[in-house]
């Protein structure tokens, strides 16, 4: 069974530009979450998606950000435009749809976004 | 989310067991203990979680102390591929059953000496 995967592994892009990264979850993951790691920061959390609903989105970090899960299958994170600061590594993780309890969340290799 | 406390570095020898310590002295009742590690240049990967018992798995071991407050990774037998950075992470099961996000701590990054 393929893993999480990412698309692409690494981008440059100039301040000012746009960038989009993609994932693709396991398939049959309702779940599907976005994580950064900022330079020399800590790994934060995104967003959640259930399915293709938006369930908690408090971690997105201003209105730059646009992530989107058409059909509830990959979904999309669009960075316009970029700042500096955006520079890091943009995790994504799915899991499936369980009950109460303890999970695994299954992470992508990230995407290394760059801005000059 | 309960904090987490897990010391910033450790060193192993290659062969001999580690123990990666977490405290999470205001964890609560319901709070599960998750363990994640992150290889170099990969996402993090699940190790191990628990509720109040010890458990067991193919990669580790997770021994939690009777008043919960903290807990320890035991790697059984260091190999040059368990270095990474390993996370401790305190995980409330959601009302709504819907996974919710993991908050990522510092992190202890592991180093195997050959």
């Amino acid at each position: 069974e393929a893993g999480v995967t990412q698309f692409p592994s690494h981008s440059v892009i100039e301040k000012g530009q746009t960038v989009t990264l993609r994932c693709d979850p396991i398939s049959g993951h309702d779940n599907l979450y976005w994580y950064r790691r900022v330079m020399g920061k800590e790994i934060k959390f995104l967003l959640h998606f259930v399915k293709e609903s938006k369930q908690d989105e408090s971690g997105m970090p201003n209105n730059r950000f646009l992530a989107e899960r058409t059909g509830g299958t990959y979904s999309t994170l669009k960075v316009q435009p970029a700042e500096l600061e955006d520079s890091g590594v943009y995790f994504c993780a799915s899991s499936p749809p369980r009950g109460p309890g303890a999970y695994e969340q299954y992470f992508g290799p990230g995407t290394r976004l760059t801005v000059t | 989310d309960a904090k987490t406390t897990q010391p910033n570095s450790m060193e192993s020898n290659e062969e001999e067991p580690v123990h990666l310590p977490c405290n999470h002295s205001t964890i609560s009742g319901t709070d599960y203990i998750h363990w994640y590690r992150q290889l170099p240049s990969q996402g993090p990967e699940y190790v191990i979680h628990g509720l109040t018992s010890n458990v067991n798995n193919r990669m580790a071991s997770l021994a939690i102390a009777e008043d919960r407050k903290s807990s320890t990774l035991i790697l059984h037998r260091a190999t040059l591929r368990d270095a990474a950075v390993y996370y401790c992470i305190l995980r409330a099961p959601s009302k709504r059953y819907i996974l919710d996000q993991f908050y990522f701590g510092t992190g202890t990054s592991l180093t195997v000496i050959p």
